[in-house]
């Protein structure tokens, strides 16, 4: 029971440098969500893909990019590495629509990335 | 952007006492959830309301969605120990994002 993975969990990059957070879902989940959670600031999202070949920017994208590869996967990418961006993020997905009651949203364990 | 206001930030209860946590906007929600999330690992998903005046009962957690759908509260009856942990409020928006608040850290000391 895999729920939704995120691969790498620890990373630490150098300024300036590329990566990409990889998440993977294998519940047929319609929609994902990136998610950073910083101390005494909650949970911001990054991007989220409603269905299949759609993405959307959320309240924190600069710096990102996403891809929705397939309906089970949805990536992150830092182009060029801040220390701004040091956080941890969370991949999360939901069967249908958030807004709808009994729709569960499964998060990952998250993936903490540094950059120095 | 839709604001979620949790407070307090922080509370710390002996074992047994209760608590209260809230929630508030000043936006409608179609619905809202709380979490809780322990350190290190994702949060978990404990209720979703979705009626106004709604009242929720998970064993020894009471949600309550307000009237208006703008704000909501947690109270835990008896706390203890294991009920320590970070919880966050949730709402959904008509775009199917899912907005957070900054979470209310509750501590509960044997």
């Amino acid at each position: 029971n895999a729920g939704v993975t995120q691969t790498p969990k620890f990373q630490v990059l150098k300024t300036g440098q590329s990566m990409t957070l990889q998440c993977a879902q294998d519940m047929n989940h319609n929609s994902m969500y990136w998610y950073r959670q910083d101390p005494g600031m909650g949970l911001r999202l990054i991007y989220y893909s409603a269905s299949e070949g759609t993405t959307d920017k959320g309240e924190v994208p600069n710096g990102y990019n996403v891809s929705r590869l397939n309906k089970r996967e949805f990536s992150l990418r830092l182009e060029s590495a801040a220390p701004s961006q040091t956080s941890v993020y969370f991949c999360a997905s939901i069967f249908g629509q958030a807004a709808l009651s009994g729709n569960t949203i499964y998060f990952g364990e998250g993936s903490w990335l540094t950059v120095v | 952007t839709q604001l979620l206001e949790q407070s307090p930030q922080f509370l710390s209860i002996q074992e047994g006492e209760n608590l209260t946590v809230y929630c508030n906007s000043s936006s409608v929600f179609s619905s809202l959830q709380w979490y809780r999330q322990e350190p290190g690992e994702g949060p978990v998903l404990l209720v979703t309301v979705v009626t106004g005046g709604e009242v929720k009962k998970l064993k020894r957690l009471t949600f309550q969605f307000g009237d208006a759908r703008k704000d909501s509260s947690l109270h835990i009856t008896a706390a203890q120990p294991g009920d320590t942990g970070l919880y966050l409020c949730a709402g959904a928006d008509g775009n199917n994002r899912l907005a957070f608040g900054k979470g209310n850290q509750v501590v509960v000391i044997p």
